[in-house]
């Protein structure tokens, strides 16, 4: 059984530009939830995703989408990149109802 | 309503110390209590967690002290080692999505 996989592990873009990060749930989770971490703070949820639909989402801007696809990976897209993206962006899997297990994270440094 | 609090910011411990971080919520609405552990560079780790019809969970040296009518939830580590030196998280959620409410953090740091 494999864990939560996220990629790329660091990115660093500019202001204005767009980005894409991607996550591989655990086998057999269904569900997929995106945070962002700031430093010194704890994630703060973006959004989830439960078979290809969007489930829930939290204090974010519209330029914060995302897609499932039907083996679950997930992917997140930030639009019009701020420099207060700068986050640590974690990924979650889970079932429909239950513990959520974190991926290691894609560092994000806007400039 | 959404919030979590967490106390305290940081905390020192010697080895084999207790260490005991609290957190408080508000919405009465919260049905579901974890704990994460989290190391520099690494994704939050679920270390324990408990719903509200129990007020206590024990799992190895991690215990969870949950007081419903005080609506506040606390992680006592027994015998702290200092590969127990990370940054925990308390954290709640509700049924719905099920999207998890963190508090801030408590650094700890266990001292050989």
């Amino acid at each position: 059984e494999t864990g939560v996989t996220q990629s790329p592990t660091h990115l660093i873009k500019t202001r204005g530009q767009q980005v894409t990060l991607r996550c591989s749930s655990q086998s057999g989770h269904n569900t997929v939830s995106w945070y962002q971490q700031a430093l010194g703070q704890g994630p703060q949820f973006i959004f989830q995703y439960y078979r290809e639909e969007e489930n829930g989402r939290g204090n974010f801007p519209p330029r914060f989408s995302g897609l499932q696809f039907p083996n679950y990976s997930s992917e997140l897209n930030v639009n019009a990149l701020e420099l207060d993206d700068s986050a640590l962006y974690l990924c979650a899997s889970s079932m429909r109802v239950g513990e959520q297990f974190f991926g290691p994270g894609t560092r994000l440094t806007v400039l | 309503q959404q919030q979590v609090k967490q106390s305290p910011q940081s905390l020192i411990v010697q080895k084999g110390g207790i260490s005991i971080i609290n957190c408080a919520y508000e919405n009465t609405a919260f049905d579901y209590f974890p704990w994460y552990q989290q190391f520099p560079g690494k994704g939050p780790a679920l270390l324990i967690a408990i719903r509200p019809d129990v007020s206590e969970k024990k799992e190895g040296r991690f215990t969870i002290s949950f007081n419903k009518s005080a609506k506040q939830f606390s992680l006592h580590i027994m015998d702290s080692q200092p590969g127990d030196s990370a940054t925990y998280f308390c954290a709640a959620s509700m049924k719905g999505p099920e999207k998890l409410v963190f508090g801030k953090g408590t650094k700890l740091t266990v001292n050989p």
